[in-house]
């Protein structure tokens, strides 16, 4: 089955960038979306399709891809950006959704 | 508004039955596909099933963890998500959230629900 691979934690301090990937074999071909989900609350779509973003979500957050790591990448962290991120991608080869196993973001 | 509804969740001893169910408005709800995703406990994002937005030949979708023992289904003309759990066990405890699909599989789930908390537990 297809796998996700995330870094379970990652620390940046408040006006860095933070930098949160997922790996998986050719993900480069896949369309990768991204959650974040704070304690306490449901996830929220803050990527989609690599690096499209849901209206609302702030310029700070884009994606990008490579062959096999995707990345979500938050410019100018606040303190408000403190959650899990979770890549999810589809496979089509078994349909079956694939969540990575989340990162915890911190700021410092 | 799209919103998102979940219920159903309780405890419930291992071996047993439950069904969840997630209303839902604010949007034309046969349009789109729709998914049960869990959270157990300090865990990260399961995806459980999948259904497509036809009711009359629907695509059905489960992880591996769950074939067999859960199905999913939905009532357009009710605007309703479900999912019937049985031979319940504990590493089913979890929080299931209903989310928005799309048309296809690949889509992102764009809207979803506060999540309703089931513990497997005698």
């Amino acid at each position: 089955s297809y796998v996700l691979t995330q870094a379970p934690s990652v620390s940046v301090a408040p006006g860095k960038t933070a930098r949160i990937t997922c790996g998986g074999n050719n993900i480069g071909s896949k369309s990768v979306h991204w959650y974040q989900q704070k304690p306490g609350q449901a996830p929220v779509l803050v990527i989609y399709d690599d690096s499209d973003r849901p209206s609302g979500i702030p310029e700070r957050f884009s994606g990008s891809d490579s062959e096999n790591t995707a990345t979500l990448t938050i410019s100018r962290v606040e303190a408000g950006d403190e959650a899990d991120y979770y890549c999810q991608v589809w496979d089509s080869s078994s349909d079956l959704v694939v969540f990575g196993g989340g990162t915890k973001l911190t700021v410092l | 508004e799209v919103q998102l509804v979940e219920s159903g969740g309780g405890l419930v001893q291992p071996g047993g039955s439950l069904r969840l169910s997630c209303a839902a408005s604010g949007f034309t709800f046969r349009s789109y596909s729709m998914n049960w995703v869990r959270q157990a406990p300090g865990k990260g994002l399961e995806w459980v099933s999948y259904i497509s937005s036809s009711s009359s030949s629907s695509a059905i979708y489960y992880a591996d963890s769950v074939k067999g023992r859960f199905t999913i289904s939905r009532d357009n003309a009710k605007n309703s998500l479900y999912l019937q759990m049985n031979s319940l066990r504990a590493e089913d405890t979890a929080v299931y959230y209903c989310a928005r699909g799309s048309l296809t599989g690949d889509a992102p789930f764009d809207y979803w629900g506060q999540g309703t908390l089931l513990t497997v537990s005698s």
